[in-house]
């Protein structure tokens, strides 16, 4: 059964940091993998997925996340932490055998401090 | 704009007491699930449908109740709610399987 494991429930960093999130997989199956925002009393938003082709993908606010199959691992980046990337961060596996269905981690909170 | 709307934003109810989730979206998507968050859990996943009069059970369907008549139209149904219940719901839509889910604002709902 795919599952995905969020290391470290909350991340705190200085503005102007490197921004780290690590996410984990087990997938018997090729993955489609995203990452999601959820910005405080907010719906989740796309920040990027993995599907087919090259595995260092590009998102919105200057995230990016690399697609590392021997480690199976999808960790979430960005060079510079900005206050505005204070949210929670969700990783996320589509699940095989089922259209669509797709499998979250627990998130991961980041805050970001002057 | 394209977006996903649900209704209500927030909902108390008393146990047992029947209630209805509205979602609608318009951005023609073939696909749309409902979700569930509590804390330390992330987002579980309630009912899918890849289409119209096509459902199935996600990973936490027991005690609600899905419909897909229209094809912009996918509401989540309580027919007996109870206090572990309580929780965020989201849905949410999808072109492909592919692209990603568009997430609406959410639902909080209680049941006390």
């Amino acid at each position: 059964a795919q599952s995905v494991t969020q290391l470290g429930s909350h991340v705190s960093v200085s503005e102007g940091a490197l921004v780290l999130l690590r996410c984990n997989y087990s997938s018997s199956v090729p993955p489609y993998l995203f990452w999601y925002v959820q910005y405080p009393n907010q719906g989740l938003q796309l920040l990027l997925k993995y599907t087919t082709g090259a595995t260092l993908v590009k998102g919105i606010n200057g995230f990016e996340a690399e697609f590392k199959k021997s480690e199976t691992s999808f960790h979430l980046t960005k060079p510079s932490a900005h206050m505005s990337d204070a949210a929670e961060y969700f990783c996320a596996v589509r699940k095989s055998g089922g259209y669509n269905k797709l499998i979250f981690g627990a998130g991961t909170r980041l805050a970001v401090h002057p | 704009e394209a977006q996903v709307t649900q209704n209500p934003r927030y909902l108390i109810t008393v146990t047992g007491k029947k209630l209805t989730v509205t979602c609608s979206q318009n951005m023609n998507h073939e696909y749309m699930s409902w979700y569930r968050q509590d804390p330390g859990l992330g987002l579980r996943q309630i009912y899918y449908s890849m289409n119209v009069e096509v459902t199935d059970k996600g990973d936490v369907p027991e005690g609600y109740k899905v419909s897909r008549k229209e094809k912009r139209n996918f509401p989540l149904i309580l027919e007996s709610p109870s206090p572990n219940q309580t929780s965020l719901y989201f849905c949410a839509s999808s072109e492909r399987d592919s692209y990603g889910y568009t997430f609406g604002s959410g639902t909080r709902l209680t049941v006390v």
